[in-house]
């Protein structure tokens, strides 16, 4: 069975400080990750993808497949990063499940 | 337009009523994906659809609900007999297919009173 663990409902920073999301994923085959954020009254949208290996925004994700984990990072958060974020997972089926998300907050 | 598109934006109906939501996919999307989205929780996984393969229902919670689609086209999710927890945010998404991105629609804001 494919899930997503995102432990933080909630996450708050203060900007210019390191952000990190958790997420943990359970699946038996090769998987293949993302991350989509959802800002205040707009639709889900991609962020990132381990596949691509590819900085977005100033975020960055790594693949650990010993920890099954596909964390989340920034250095230095800006306040426009307030949004909900989703880790996501992709099985060999096609089927597309979500986290339950970690809405973050960047204080001024 | 060019993205997914879901009507109604907002359904109000009474508890024991049947709904049905409908979802317009990227043209040439071979995939479509529901999700439904409780106040304050995560994205829960419903149905998936891959072309003409028969669709993962698995995410379904009860008899009570169903989703057709006919080839690549439109997708219908059907909720009988309402219930109050039913209400909550209904998403569709589409993809292309292969290593592609999920493309998500706006959202159907069902409540049952």
């Amino acid at each position: 069975a494919q899930r997503v663990t995102q432990p933080e409902k909630l996450l708050s920073v203060f900007k210019g400080a390191p952000v990190e999301l958790k997420c943990n994923y359970s699946y038996s085959g090769s998987p293949e990750l993302f991350w989509y954020v959802q800002y205040s009254r707009q639709r889900l949208q991609l962020l990132l993808r381990h596949i691509s290996r590819e900085s977005i925004k100033g975020f960055t994700a790594d693949l650990n497949k010993g920890e099954t984990s596909f964390h989340l990072k920034k250095p230095f958060a800006q306040e426009e990063d307030s949004a909900m974020y989703y880790c996501a997972l992709k099985g060999g089926a096609q089927k597309l499940v979500f986290g339950q998300g970690t809405r973050l907050t960047i204080n001024p | 337009g060019a993205g997914v598109s879901q009507s109604p934006s907002n359904k109000v109906t009474e508890k024991g009523k049947d709904v049905e939501l409908r979802c317009d996919p990227i043209s040439g999307h071979t995939a479509l994906y529901w999700y439904r989205q409780r106040l304050g929780q995560g994205l829960e996984f419903l149905i998936y659809f891959q072309g003409n393969s028969a669709p993962d229902k698995s995410g379904l919670p009860s008899d009570r609900f169903s989703a057709e689609r006919t080839g690549e086209s439109v997708s219908t999710l059907t909720i009988q007999r309402t219930q109050q927890e039913d209400s909550a945010v209904y998403l569709c998404a589409s993809r292309a297919g292969g290593n592609t991105e999920a493309f998500f629609g706006q959202g159907t804001r069902l409540t049952v009173v």
